[in-house]
This record gives structure tokens, sequence and C-alpha cells, in this order.
């Protein structure tokens, strides 16, 4: 099993639509859970951190399930400036200090007019 | 403020060549990471440093891999020599602490292809 796991999409959605995407991830003791999105040809930028109580921030909402261990993010009213890829991270540090993220290979996100 | 710095933006170079690439993080940001991204593919980290002592490099191919942040400020990553695999974009990061719930703050990025 991957470390973290994404649909690849592409998910083509029109303008006003609600999208979700899923991330799974292998290590049950992972701490912190993130979204990043990509732009094509840019670096990633943090959408939302992702908390045990789930967090909300305007049209986009996360949530962590640790039981079935996968976080999610819903985005709402879907704008054609949320075309980009997004990426779920995951720190899976393994020893005190080693806080790397692991990354999925991202979901590719078109909002179409 | 001012982001993490990377250059140079892009490289172009033959396989057995050497390449390096530099970056400075966020000022005050103590712990600064290495990424390889290849297209189509999440970020991988390289190396990650806690000022200038190297926390992580499980993951860095060290036969060919160099990474040094001597001042804890700093750092470059070299390559010697490439392969046609080690096209991919190169992406530093920084975060405050190195904390688990620390935001982990991108650059631009080194697009590198080796040809």
């Amino acid at each position: 099993r991957k470390e973290v796991e994404q649909d690849p999409g592409p998910f083509n959605v029109p303008e006003g639509a609600t999208v979700a995407f899923n991330c799974t991830y292998s290590n049950s003791a992972s701490q912190s859970f993130f979204w990043y999105r990509q732009d094509c040809r840019k670096e990633p930028k943090l959408l939302m951190s992702v908390y045990s109580s789930g967090n909300e921030d305007g049209r986009f909402t996360a949530q962590l399930n640790r039981a079935s261990q996968y976080i999610s993010l819903l985005i709402r009213d879907s704008k054609l400036s949320d075309s980009a890829t997004y990426l779920c991270a995951v720190n899976m540090g393994r020893f005190p200090g080693n806080t790397p993220l692991v990354f999925g290979k991202g979901t590719r996100l078109s909002v179409i007019a | 403020e001012a982001g993490v710095a990377q250059s140079p933006r892009y490289k172009i170079i033959e396989k057995r060549q050497s390449v390096a690439f530099w970056c400075n993080p966020i000022s005050g940001h103590a712990t600064l990471y290495w990424y390889q991204q290849i297209l189509g593919q999440g970020p991988k980290l390289l190396i990650q440093f806690q000022n200038n002592g190297v926390v992580d490099d499980s993951q860095l191919p060290k036969d060919r891999f160099s990474a040094e942040r001597l001042k804890g400020v700093d750092s470059t990553l070299k390559i010697q020599p490439a392969k046609l695999e080690d096209s991919a974009v190169y992406l530093c990061a920084s975060s405050p602490r190195g904390g688990s719930t620390d935001t982990q703050y991108f650059g631009p990025g080194t697009r590198l292809t080796v040809l």
C-alpha cells in the first residue's frame, strides 16, 4: 500500500458545483495532515491544515477520519479559479524533530464555465 | 515578508554533468527541506535540515546527491553526476521550527532537464 494515495482525476466540474476529494494514508501514527494547492508550473501552497475536529475556510471544508485513515476536501460553489492540482500531504516523521511531508500524487481539478 | 528564494529557476544539462541549486529560506526559519518533484508526482523529501544539522537524509541518493547548510541559513543541493531520471523540479521549503504542525513554505523551484 502506498503511503499516501489520491485519485489523480481529472475532475471536470461546472462552475457552481460541489466537488470532494479523498486521500488515504498508511501510517496510523501520523499526526498532522494538510491540503496543498499547486497551479501549473508553480510551487505547492498551503490550502488548509486538517484538524481532528474538521475545519472550514469559506467554500473549503477539510475532514479527518482517523479510524479509516483518510482525509477529505470539499469545495462548494466551484469557481474557475479553483482549477489546479490538489495535493494531500501527511507528516510522517519517524522520530522527534523528523517532519517530512509525504505527498500524494495530487488530484487535478478543472472547473468549466 | 519575503518568501523562499531559489536559483536558478531553470537548468538544462547533459547526463554525467554536475549541477548545483541554491535556496534561501524565509528569514528566521530554522528548518529547511529539499524535495524532488517528478512530473505527475507529488514532491518527495530528499533531505531535512534543522539549523545546520541534518535531520533526515534517508531518501537522498548519496552516491550522486549532496546538500549542505553550513551557516544554518542558505542551502545548496548538488548532483554529480546527473542522470536522465534526475529531470524534475527541485523544491526548497522552510518552516519556523520544524514542528509537525508547522506550515512548510515552498520556493518556486528549480526545473532541471537532463539530456
